[in-house]
Formats: structure tokens, sequence, C-alpha cells
């Protein structure tokens, strides 16, 4: 089934502690992306890769990192997470950037306490 | 600049009952829009595209139009079901970025 697996589902941590959020598709996307999403504010993109070893920041990409080594991983780091980084997180893949619509994940809810 | 724009915010309606969402864009140059649906804490899910040239597409008790010319898009939800119960987000591509409408919030009460 073609599809983007986010892992974790949820995850609680505390201020500084650094953590990973991973991400994959099977589809051979070349693009992909990673959104917050905040009560009213709608979904955000934090940062994007156009292919491997291409990635760009976003709207909002202080306080995260990315890495695209592999096409079908990009997983999204916070070095040292902050309370204001507590959201719902989605990671997306297209064909390519623009063209093509979304698949996206399912989703990862972080606490930051 | 680049936006998107949705109304209502929130749409409260009864089971059985037909309603229609709006989307006004200003993104330039127009390459395409989707309609997604997104449940409560999951990932959006697309219900349609349409292309420049393409008025109406349904999938389907979903319906969108689009008008070019005016730039505004409408999804059409016929004979609703509890299920409907969402955020409906317009996103349109000028063939290089996605632009993300906040969404419209959709209750649908029995």
């Amino acid at each position: 089934e073609a599809q983007v697996t986010q892992n974790p589902r949820y995850l609680i941590t505390v201020t500084g502690k650094k953590l990973t959020v991973t991400c994959s598709q099977n589809m051979n996307h070349e693009y992909m992306s990673w959104y917050r999403q905040d009560p009213g504010l709608g979904l955000r993109q934090i940062y994007y890769s156009m292919n491997v070893e291409v990635t760009d920041k976003g709207d909002v990409p202080e306080g995260y990192k990315v890495s695209r080594k592999e096409k079908r991983n990009f997983p999204l780091i916070l070095e040292s997470p902050s309370p204001n980084q507590t959201s719902l997180y989605f990671c997306a893949s297209s064909l390519s950037q623009g063209d093509y619509g979304y698949t996206f994940g399912s989703g990862t809810r972080l606490t930051v306490v | 600049k680049n936006q998107v724009e949705q109304s209502p915010q929130s749409l409260i309606i009864l089971e059985g009952k037909n309603c229609t969402l709006q989307c006004n864009y200003t993104v330039s140059p127009f390459s395409n829009l989707r309609w997604y649906k997104q449940d409560t804490g999951r990932g959006p899910v697309s219900l349609t595209i349409m292309t420049f040239s393409e008025n109406t597409k349904s999938n389907g008790r979903y319906t969108a139009t689009l008008d070019a010319d005016t730039k505004q898009s409408s999804l059409h939800i016929t004979a609703s079901q509890l299920s409907d119960s969402a955020s409906y987000i317009c996103v349109v591509s000028d063939g290089q970025n996605f632009v993300f409408g906040p969404g419209t919030r959709l209750s649908v009460l029995p």
C-alpha cells in the first residue's frame, strides 16, 4: 500500500531533550515536506526537500533540522525542543514539487513540557 | 502575496442536509487546486483535484467547482453523513509551491 509512515504517533518530552520524528514513504516520491498544525493557524511548512541531499527552509524552520540521505526517508530533528514546539506534525510527500498532490502521514502529536 | 482564504471558518449542519464550502485564492500562476478532508488528529486526504480547464469535478457525494476567472472554488457536499464531520482544506498550487487555506471545520449532527 502506498503510504507515508511517521513515527511515533504520540510523544511527550522535556525541554531540551533532543528528539527525532521519522518519516518514510514507499512511492519513490522526490518531494517531501514537514508541516506543523496548530489550532486556528492551519498547516505551516517547516522544511522541504526536492530530492536526496537537497533541503530548504519553509515558513517556520526555527528550532528544526532535517536531512535527506535517502529518497524514502526524511526525518525531522528537534535539537533542543521548547514548549512552543508543542504541536501536531505531518510529513507529506509528492511526486514532484507543486504539480502533484500530497500524500500525508498520519501525524505525530508532540508535547514538550 | 499568494494566499488562500476559506469560508466559513466553521459550519454546523444536520445529517442529510447539503452544504457548500468556499475557497478564494490569489495564487498566480495557477497550476491546480485540491480539496482535502482532514479528520481530527489525522493527515489530510485528497478529495478532488482541478486544473485550469476544469469547471466541475465529482467524487461521490463531493462536488468541487472552479471559476478560474474569479479565482474561486467551492466544495458541495450532498446528503451529509456523520462521517463528513472534519476539516476541509483548499490547497492551490502555482506549479512550484502549495499554498494552504486555513480550512473549514464541518460538524454534522444527528
